[in-house]
């Protein structure tokens, strides 16, 4: 337990479904992202939000929407996604520029889009 | 474009050997280097290196970064089975008042009994 908890673990969605992760952390941290992971590409970063303000948004497409209600809880809200979006899903938070430790990630939501 | 790769991509030894990986990075306001390692699904914490030519050390693991050359090397010795994993390698660049990892391709390795 990374102090990160994301849900759910797994979820397999058709293309017109509306589905929502969530991640969590308990580590007091002031920072969260949203990253994705596909098969032989880099982790790839979506989103920053800092103190609940979205910071960064990496040209992600409208069908990823994203919300931090407080700074312990972000969501990711996905819509009509597309099959090229199956992938891992990975939340990470930090304490502001990231302390001596980086960032904690969460572990992830394996995302399969049929 | 801010750009992170490492080398190789896949690397396959045997118990005892002594493996090296490569990380090289191009970005703009680099404040630190980071390795994970990442098992199943958490990339897991294993170095920060913000000074260059000072190498960490933890167990059979090392890191040390050149911000010269802008390149860092993660060395492990003696490896054991359980070393199987994929290092990520990943540039921290300030950003307003928090920042941003870019993360590298990743090297796969697999250590054989």
């Amino acid at each position: 337990e990374t102090g990160v908890t994301q849900t759910p673990r797994h979820l397999v969605m058709g293309m017109t479904n509306k589905k929502s992760l969530k991640c969590e952390q308990h580590l007091g941290h002031n920072a969260m992202y949203w990253y994705k992971q596909s098969a032989k590409k880099p982790l790839e970063l979506m989103f920053v939000y800092s103190l609940e303000e979205r910071v960064e948004n990496n040209s992600v497409p409208s069908r990823f929407s994203p919300e931090c209600p407080n700074s312990s809880h972000l969501f990711l809200h996905l819509h009509t996604l597309q099959p090229e979006d199956s992938a891992l899903y990975l939340c990470a938070s930090s304490q502001g520029a990231g302390g001596p430790y980086g960032y904690t990630f969460g572990s992830g939501t394996r995302l399969t889009v049929v | 474009e801010d750009k992170v790769v490492q080398s190789p991509l896949s690397l396959v030894v045997h118990e005892g050997d002594t493996v090296t990986l490569n990380c090289s990075y191009e970005v703009t306001n680099f404040r630190s280097l980071l390795w994970y390692k990442q098992e199943k699904k958490a990339p897991t914490f294993l170095f920060m290196l913000t000074s260059s030519g000072i190498e960490k050390k933890s167990g059979r693991l090392s890191s040390i970064l050149d911000n010269k050359e802008l390149f860092s090397i993660l060395n492990i010795t003696a490896t054991q089975t359980g070393d199987s994993a994929v290092y990520l390698c990943a540039a921290f660049l300030a950003s307003g008042n928090t920042g941003k990892l870019i993360f590298g391709q990743g090297t796969t390795l697999q250590v054989k009994p």
